[in-house]
Order: C-alpha cells, then structure tokens, then sequence
C-alpha cells in the first residue's frame, strides 16, 4: 500500500519556471512531512520540512503548500534554475515511529 | 548539517559472494540508522531499521539471513549483502538519526552502488 503519492513522475520547465510537484498521503496519523533532493548517485539530501499546523513554509526559493483537509501538500520551487534539475521526494513520517514513508519521487528538468 | 559517510561508493562483485557496506556518522551519535534500497528512477524501500546494540528490525519480504546489518557503535552500522545475486545489484544508502526519542532530521549517506555479475 502506497502512503504516500507523488506526481507527476516528470516535469521540464524552462528557467526561471516555478516547476510544482503535488503529494498526497493516507495516513492521519503523519504529523511531519519532508522534501528531499536527490542527484544522480547521491543520497538524498533535506530540502524543507514543514508540520500539519502550518499551511505554508518558505526557505529561500522553496515552498511547501499544507492543505490538512485534502490530506495533500505540493513543493514550488520559484525561479528555477538548470542547477535544480534532481530528483524530488516528498516523504512523511508519525510521531512515535523513526522511518520515513517516501514518495515515488519526480524528476525535473529545468531548460536553460 | 551532519555528514553519513558510506564505503564503498561502488563494488562490482560475483555472483555467490558476500558484500559489506558500511556508514558512518562522522560528527555526531547515531542511536538509528536506516538502510535503504533504490531501483533506477524508483524511490527509496526502508529495508531495515538498526539501533545501536541491538537487532535490526526488518521490513516485511527482507530477507533478514540475506541482508545482514550490524549496529555496533554509536557511529557505524554495516549492511552484509550475503550469496549476492544479479537481481541484488542496486544502490543501497543508509541514513543516521541522533534523536532518542520523536522525529529527528536524518542525514543520508551518499549511498553504494552493487553490481552483481
């Protein structure tokens, strides 16, 4: 059973593009929620995180959107740049439990 | 943030052999640490979860005589790939936690890739 859900799978955006990246979960009982970025033969590395009790988190040109109701949250990532181009995982994870429960990822490629 | 080393960052090795990978925390205490198997253009299978001094705790279908890991310091966990197989190559990473209790950021390795021929 997928927890976690994420699309698209893929998405090119030109620069200066705001590429957003939607992920919807199952579980209520998840009360963190993480993006990761991942390049290619790298580990995954912490982009933003944010918590249920907050409907928007912005660092630098990343932001998380929260909507608790529909049980989704998405990523923007505002201008873009070629230097972007990774693989994006949303994740979640419940108090109590140590594990993160990823989504199935989404490679993006911003054009120059 | 804290930085997860892995060793080796590839191995190429026979079919029927065994294969150690193993990750470190370099600047801080890991009471947990995660092993992770990724498929190409797949996403990341928690296989197992290990915390210091005792067993691992494995996912469901993870062959626990297969995959053998070993937590035996607060900075160093090893997954053992035993009897490798050509459908065991992937790219394994690990990642570190140092909380002892509710979520804790968790730092990934840079992860290994295993090519079993």
């Amino acid at each position: 059973q997928q927890q976690v859900k994420q699309s698209p799978q893929s998405l090119i955006v030109q620069k200066g593009g705001i590429p957003i990246i939607n992920c919807a979960y199952e579980n209520t009982a998840f009360d963190y929620f993480p993006w990761y970025q991942q390049f290619p033969g790298k580990g995954p590395a912490l982009l933003i995180a944010i918590r249920p009790d907050v409907s928007e988190k912005k660092e630098g040109r990343f932001t998380i959107s929260f909507n608790k109701s529909a049980k989704q949250f998405s990523l923007h990532i505002m201008d873009s740049q070629p230097g972007d181009s990774a693989t994006y995982f949303c994740a979640a994870i419940r108090t109590g439990r140590r594990a993160l429960t990823f989504g199935s990822g989404t490679r993006l490629q911003v054009q120059p | 943030g804290a930085v997860v080393s892995q060793h080796p960052s590839w191995v190429i090795c026979k079919s029927g052999t065994s294969v150690k990978i193993e990750c470190r925390s370099l600047d801080f205490q890991a009471t947990t640490m995660f092993w992770y198997r990724q498929f190409p253009k797949q996403s990341l299978m928690l296989m197992a979860t290990s915390n210091e001094g005792s067993k691992a705790t494995y996912e469901q279908g993870v062959e626990k005589d297969k995959f053998l890991i070993n937590h035996a310091s607060l900075t160093l966990s090893t997954l053992t790939v035993t009897s490798a197989h050509p459908e065991d190559s992937s790219f394994y990473i690990c990642s570190a936690d140092a909380g002892t209790s509710g979520y804790n950021e968790q730092f990934f390795g840079p992860g290994t890739r295993l090519t079993v021929l």
